[in-house]
């Protein structure tokens, strides 16, 4: 069945940490891949994608992300944390099923950010 | 570029009603239109695809009736919950695809809805 996996529900970290944000995927087919950020009662703001090509994404904010296959992985990574990056962070992948392209979310990642 | 607007933010209404929420493509022309629904701590559920011109395509388990999707051009669909229950009460969130763009898989989203039925 095709899903999306998201193994943490939480993760807290400390201000100028590393962060690493995984997923994991189930799909047939070469997936198109998003990693989205949304703060509370907010809508979701799309952080990196990958379509195809190198498969190490740069986003926005100073988040990038890695595509490995073998894994079918995409996680999300960011070298110092900041206060503002509080949020949570859903994975998603564009697949093709019942007929046309449809977004499946991870269940999400909620971070939270120590001082 | 690639503004989606929802409208309105928050609504409160009673037991029994409709409730019409609007999602706009503001500088994209968009032929189709997704409707998410995402309860609290909870991941977004796609409800149903919205395709310009045509009947919108329902997720399983997602009653047509009760969420009427309306796509009359391309860049408004409206999503009406119909005599809404309190179990309607959730975050709503649109979304849209930009025709024109070189890679259409790219969904932009609305800023979310969010209805509490009383």
């Amino acid at each position: 069945a095709q899903s999306v996996t998201q193994p943490d529900i939480h993760i807290t970290v400390s201000e100028g940490a590393s962060l690493e944000l995984r997923c994991n995927y189930s799909y047939g087919a070469t997936p198109y891949l998003f990693w989205y950020v949304q703060s509370p009662g907010q809508g979701l703001q799309l952080l990196l994608k990958y379509f195809s090509g190198d498969t190490l994404v740069q986003g926005i904010k100073g988040f990038e992300a890695e595509f490995k296959r073998s894994q079918s992985s995409f996680n999300l990574r960011k070298p110092s944390v900041h206060w503002s990056d509080a949020a949570e962070y859903f994975c998603a992948v564009d697949m093709f099923s019942g007929g046309y392209n449809k977004l499946i979310f991870g269940a999400g990642t909620r971070l939270a950010v120590h001082p | 570029g690639a503004v989606v607007s929802q409208h309105p933010s928050r609504v409160i209404c009673k037991s029994g009603t409709s409730v019409k929420i609007e999602c706009r493509s503001l500088d994209f022309q968009a032929t189709t239109m997704f409707w998410y629904r995402q309860f609290p701590k909870q991941s977004l559920m796609l409800m149903a695809t919205s395709n310009e011109g045509s009947k919108a395509t329902y997720e399983q388990g997602v009653e047509k009736d009760k969420f009427l999707i309306n796509h009359a051009s391309l860049t408004l669909s409206t999503l009406t919950v119909t005599s809404a229950h309190p179990e309607d009460s959730s975050f709503y969130i649109c979304s849209a695809r930009d025709w024109e763009a070189p890679l259409q898989e790219t969904q932009y989203f609305g800023p979310g809805t969010r209805l509490l039925v009383l």
